[in-house]
């Protein structure tokens, strides 16, 4: 069965300080994957996708950016965090052609 | 402009009881509806999936109906439970393109006993 991991679960980091945060994907190949942050209050916003690896499409220009080193591996990375970038990070697979998305557990970011 | 809208935006039930939620949209061109569900700090759950074909989709005492003439869904709980507090967003896809998803900002439900 195919499984999705986030981690930090949790983290609070200080404004200027870079970000790492990784999705791994497990029992599936070639997903397509996002990441979406979600703000209190409002919808998931989607940040990135990507198809294939070191594939990367960008929906919303911001400080953050995102990168694809394994097939199965997606990272959402920043050099100088900002408080607006609080948040709740959540990473999503689907498979190329299905209508179906799987979220993983999420990563609440928050910048002091 | 695509977009989903979902009311109530939130809403107290006892258990026991049922519920309707609404979800309207306007979303061209229109390919299928999802309702998840959310608990507090987790990631979203698929609870069901719609294609412009289907206008009715059930998932134990989850009921989903689609209306594509009028671009309406509503999600019906049947005998909410205390575990039913979470909550529910609706999401639309575009035809064109696989990662054109539409979120709705959801709906906040709590069950009391």
């Amino acid at each position: 069965s195919q499984t999705i991991h986030q981690w930090p679960a949790t983290l609070v980091q200080p404004v200027g300080s870079p970000l790492s945060l990784e999705c791994t994907v497990e029992g599936t190949s070639n997903p397509n994957l996002y990441w979406y942050r979600q703000a209190a209050g409002r919808g998931l916003q989607l940040l990135f996708y990507s198809v294939g690896i070191g594939q990367i499409s960008s929906e919303v220009p911001q400080n953050l950016s995102a990168s694809r080193p394994q097939d199965r591996q997606f990272i959402l990375s920043s050099k100088k965090l900002l408080l607006s970038d609080s948040g709740f990070y959540l990473c999503a697979w689907s498979v190329s052609g299905r209508y179906e998305q799987y979220f993983g557990p999420g990563t609440r970011l928050t910048v002091t | 402009k695509n977009q989903v809208e979902q009311s109530p935006q939130s809403l107290i039930i006892l258990e026991g009881k049922n519920c309707t939620l609404q979800c309207n949209y306007t979303v061209s061109p229109f390919s299928n509806l999802r309702w998840y569900k959310q608990d507090t700090g987790r990631g979203p759950v698929s609870l069901t999936i719609m294609t412009f074909s289907e206008n009715t989709k059930s998932n134990g005492r989850y009921t989903a109906t689609l209306d594509a003439d009028t671009k309406q869904s509503s999600l019906h709980i049947t005998a909410s439970q205390l575990s039913d507090s979470a909550s529910y967003i609706c999401v639309v896809s575009l035809a064109s393109g696989t990662y054109k998803y539409i979120f709705g900002t959801g709906t906040r439900l709590k069950v009391l006993a």
